[in-house]
């Protein structure tokens, strides 16, 4: 089954403070999701990439998956309090329909001083 | 308006009891899914549904029976709770289960077993 390995496990920075998360897997990523859960809000959808090399932003926040679809990583820019929470990556495997379930990584708690 | 929204929220009860859990999804998605997260804060997949027919079942105690009444519900039933069931249930749903379809989660339901 597929493994992610997300690093650092948490992670306190300055608010204003650049900062990077990343998710590595013992596979080929098929779909790489990222979510961002705050306490009593549930996860939040962030951004998904499926192609090798692809990269995404919104807002503040860039996602990139690696030409070998095996490493994704998540950049935040300028960091606020509001950026503060557990980011999780999910991973479908290969071949969809049953098969077609998230694997998640431990998470990363983020933590932004202000 | 909430896109998935499960009750109840919060959730205190004797070891012993059934309980359940309703997640309705107003987005039109034909899959349902059931998460849990333990208090390692680790999100597995439960079950999944496809129109109301089950795809993916997990290896879950018989004690937990997901229904589908119709593709906008998903129900979890939980008979004879124990101390280990303790944890956040997250409903999810999707398109039809091909990459690229994001899957779109509740805000999660607390589940204390005393």
């Amino acid at each position: 089954s597929q493994e992610l390995e997300q690093s650092p496990q948490s992670l306190i920075v300055q608010e204003g403070k650049n900062l990077t998360i990343n998710c590595t897997s013992s596979k080929t990523l098929y779909g790489l999701y990222w979510y961002k859960q705050k306490y009593g809000e549930g996860l939040i959808f962030l951004m998904m990439l499926q192609k090798g090399g692809e990269e995404k932003s919104h807002e503040k926040i860039t996602a990139k998956l690696d030409e070998k679809k095996q490493q994704s990583s998540l950049h935040i820019t300028a960091s606020q309090p509001s950026h503060a929470g557990i980011y999780l990556c999910g991973a479908l495997p290969e071949g969809g329909g049953s098969n077609y379930k998230l694997t998640f990584g431990k998470g990363t708690l983020l933590t932004v001083n202000p | 308006d909430t896109a998935v929204s499960q009750t109840p929220k919060y959730l205190v009860t004797q070891m012993g009891n059934d309980k359940s859990i309703k997640c309705e999804q107003n987005l039109g998605h034909d899959t349902m899914y059931w998460y849990k997260q333990d208090s390692k804060k680790f999100l597995k997949i439960m079950f999944s549904y496809n129109n109301k027919e089950l795809i993916i079942n997990e290896t879950v105690p018989n004690r937990f029976s997901p229904k589908s009444p119709d593709k906008a519900h998903l129900n979890l039933h939980i008979n004879s709770l124990e101390l280990g069931d303790s944890a956040v249930y997250f409903c999810a749903s999707s398109q039809v289960p091909a990459y690229g379809n994001t899957i779109y989660f509740g805000e999660g339901s607390w589940l204390t077993v005393v």
